[in-house]
């Protein structure tokens, strides 16, 4: 299985602030990396599919990154509705796998 | 509006059975697989299983095989997870996904459900 590994597990950040979140995969999955938003009881959202495309109606300030075994998620300018957990998870193969996430508090 | 709706989560004791349904709108469900992913307790997601667009192929995590079964209704558009022989593990967040393809290489989950819990306990 082709485990995901997130950094960090999680970051204090304030509003407006540029953060940058990685992901590591145990192997190649060339582009096929898929990034989630989860808010404490609510469903998952997905953000950046094929690791850089924004899915429809996602703001711009989220973009994506990364080929090969690394990739990064960035919010240009925290916004208060962006604290939450992010989640990356690979698309190369079954099982899909999914890291271990970064949860996103405020300062 | 695309729209799944999990149901059929609850408290089971260790060794019982559950059978989670998801009733989903808004889009041509027989188009899509779609699969189940839940959420243990102070843990991050878990991909459990999958099924294809037609049912005839199904894919299960090592952690279920064997003891969950996912099927799905095109009539109903309604897809189900039997889950047997459960353990206190297998407490979580169950997720209901629509996939954005067919279930192959570069799919995404894009729209969830709210979830349904199941607790596992005597």
């Amino acid at each position: 299985d082709i485990q995901m590994t997130q950094s960090p597990s999680s970051l204090s950040a304030s509003v407006g602030d540029r953060v940058t979140f990685t992901c590591r995969a145990s192997q190649s999955i060339d582009t096929f990396l898929n990034w989630y938003q989860q808010k404490p009881g609510k469903a998952p959202k997905l953000l950046i599919h094929d690791a850089s495309s924004l899915q429809s109606g996602v703001p711009s300030r989220f973009s994506g990154s990364g080929s090969g075994t690394d990739f990064t998620l960035t919010i240009s300018s925290l916004q208060p509705e962006d604290f939450a957990s992010y989640y990356c998870q690979q698309s190369y193969t079954t099982p899909r796998t999914f890291g271990g996430g970064t949860k996103v508090e405020i300062k | 509006e695309v729209q799944v709706l999990e149901s059929g989560g609850g408290l089971v004791q260790p060794g019982g059975s559950l059978r989670l349904s998801c009733a989903a709108s808004g889009f041509t469900f027989n188009s899509y697989a779609m699969s189940w992913v839940r959420r243990a307790p102070g843990k991050g997601l878990e991909w459990v299983s999958a099924i294809s667009r037609s049912g005839s192929n199904t894919y299960y995590a090592d952690s279920v095989k064997g003891r969950f079964t996912i099927s799905r209704d095109n009539s109903k558009n309604t897809l189900y997870l039997q889950m047997n022989s459960l353990t206190a593990e297998d407490t979580a967040v169950y997720y209901c996904a629509k996939v954005s393809g067919r279930w192959s290489r570069g799919d995404s989950f894009d729209y969830w459900g709210q979830g349904t819990l199941v607790t596992v306990s005597s």
